[in-house]
């Protein structure tokens, strides 16, 4: 159980154009979904946190505008990455919190990877 | 802020050694603290969740341990396999339900 399913796992786009990414929680309701960016060699950086029904709340230094989150139901989030560029080539991966975070935590999409040419 | 460091950040060993990673934080109040495993180019796969609760979770080769007062958990990985070979990251959940990634460590076990 349990289960988050992220799509796609892998995306090829040229600079400029948009593409979304989508983050699904199969089994379960997620009020809160986060969103991290790992680019070569580095560790997961937290971007922004999504909360269903409301604004994306964003770390310091992500762009509102260029990462643009949405969180219309309990079941799904999506980021879109607007105008990209190629150093937004990257490795996009979701979290879901499942409503209990003292016992059972959060699960994690399989990540996108998102090369921009 | 809370930060996360893991030390060391590379780890090359033959197979069959028993080794340690070590994960610290600088803010106590977490809620959690979580190891994953990152195979090249791939998601996390959770290894082990320890509750702010709790001391130690044991799955399998693996036992990781939780120190709140200090700042540090540790992941103990025994006889190690080739197959183990990966980056290990701890992540600790501390305020609004976030996660606070540590720096990894990448794990090569020689055959």
């Amino acid at each position: 159980g349990a289960v988050v399913s992220q799509h796609p796992s892998r995306v090829i786009c040229k600079s400029g154009t948009s593409v979304k990414i989508e983050c699904r929680s199969l089994d379960f309701q997620a009020t809160t979904m986060f969103w991290y960016r790992q680019f070569p060699k580095q560790s997961l950086m937290l971007m922004a946190t999504s909360n269903e029904g409301s604004k994306a709340t964003y770390e310091q230094g992500v762009e509102k505008d260029k990462f643009l989150i949405n969180h219309a139901s309990l079941t799904l989030s999506t980021l879109t990455v607007t105008s990209a560029h190629p150093e937004d080539s990257s490795f996009y991966i979701c979290s879901a919190f499942m409503g209990d975070r003292g016992s059972r935590g959060y699960t994690f999409g399989s990540g996108t990877r998102l090369t921009v040419v | 802020k809370q930060e996360v460091t893991q030390i060391p950040a590379a780890l090359s060993v033959p197979e069959g050694e028993n080794l340690v990673l070590n994960c610290s934080f600088t803010d106590s109040a977490i809620y959690n603290l979580q190891w994953f495993r990152q195979d090249p180019g791939k998601g996390l796969t959770s290894l082990l969740l320890i509750q702010s609760s709790q001391r130690e979770q044991t799955s399998g080769r693996l036992n990781a341990s939780l120190d709140k007062s200090s700042g540090r958990s540790t992941l103990y990985i025994a006889a190690s396999q080739p197959g183990d070979s990966a980056t290990y990251l701890c992540a600790a959940g501390s305020g609004t339900y976030k996660y606070i990634f540590g720096t990894g460590t990448r794990l090569k076990v020689l055959a």
